[in-house]
């Protein structure tokens, strides 16, 4: 059964602050690693998708790594705003892509 | 550019009635379908998806059931809701290995 480990569960922080939360996955037969935000009220919406050891992948202030070998992705917000306020998930797509098992989400909160 | 459709938004059902929930795609052919189900300070799980036409795998044991008699439409049903149904609905297509687009999501409460 694959595993998708989020942490931490949630994290409040002040505006301005940078701030980062790990997602954990099988390392063997790795296929690709999503990032995804949920807002409330809204569907998630792609933010990464990342596919190669070492692969770094930025939009705007948020920014993500990966590393297969050893079954880790970071998120990294820098300078946090109260609209990225939501939940973040990670989502592992079995080799083939037909089915992805998302983590439980990392819930940030961000006070103005 | 591809649009998914989900309803109804919100829907308030009784223990032991049943449930049809309804998505269809637009703009794609042969999408893979999912549902996806969050319960009350959960993750997201992962229901059912679809490859084609009539072709569903089920991914937990449930007393819920999904089919797809259209290319672009995906219905989750039960015969029976229990009040552990209750959550958030969300379908979404998606291509192998990319990122998958949701639906605005059915949030079901049985009461």
């Amino acid at each position: 059964i694959l595993n998708v480990e989020q942490s931490p569960q949630s994290l409040h922080v002040q505006e301005g602050d940078s701030t980062n939360f790990t997602c954990s996955f099988p390392s063997s037969n790795f296929y690709a690693l999503h990032w995804y935000r949920w807002e409330t009220a809204k569907s998630p919406e792609a933010l990464f998708v990342m596919t190669l050891n070492g692969d770094e992948k930025k939009k705007g202030r948020i920014s993500a790594t990966l590393n297969t070998k050893e079954g880790y992705s970071y998120l990294y917000i820098k300078g946090s705003q109260p609209e990225d306020s939501a939940t973040y998930l990670c989502a592992f797509p079995n080799t083939g892509g037909f089915k992805t098992i998302f983590g439980a989400g990392t819930r940030l909160f961000v006070k103005a | 550019s591809q649009t998914i459709h989900q309803w109804p938004a919100t829907l308030v059902q009784p223990v032991g009635s049943p449930l049809s929930l309804e998505c269809t795609v637009e703009g794609t052919s042969n999408p893979n379908l999912y549902w996806y189900r969050q319960a009350a300070g959960r993750g997201l799980q992962l229901l059912f998806y679809s490859v084609g036409i009539g072709q569903i795998s089920s991914e937990v044991p449930q007393n819920l059931s999904a089919s797809r008699p259209q290319d672009r439409q995906f219905i989750l049903s039960s015969k029976k809701l229990l009040l552990s149904d209750s959550g958030f609905y969300l379908c979404a297509w998606g291509v192998p290995s990319y990122e998958q687009y949701f639906g605005p999501g059915t949030r079901l409460t049985v009461t």
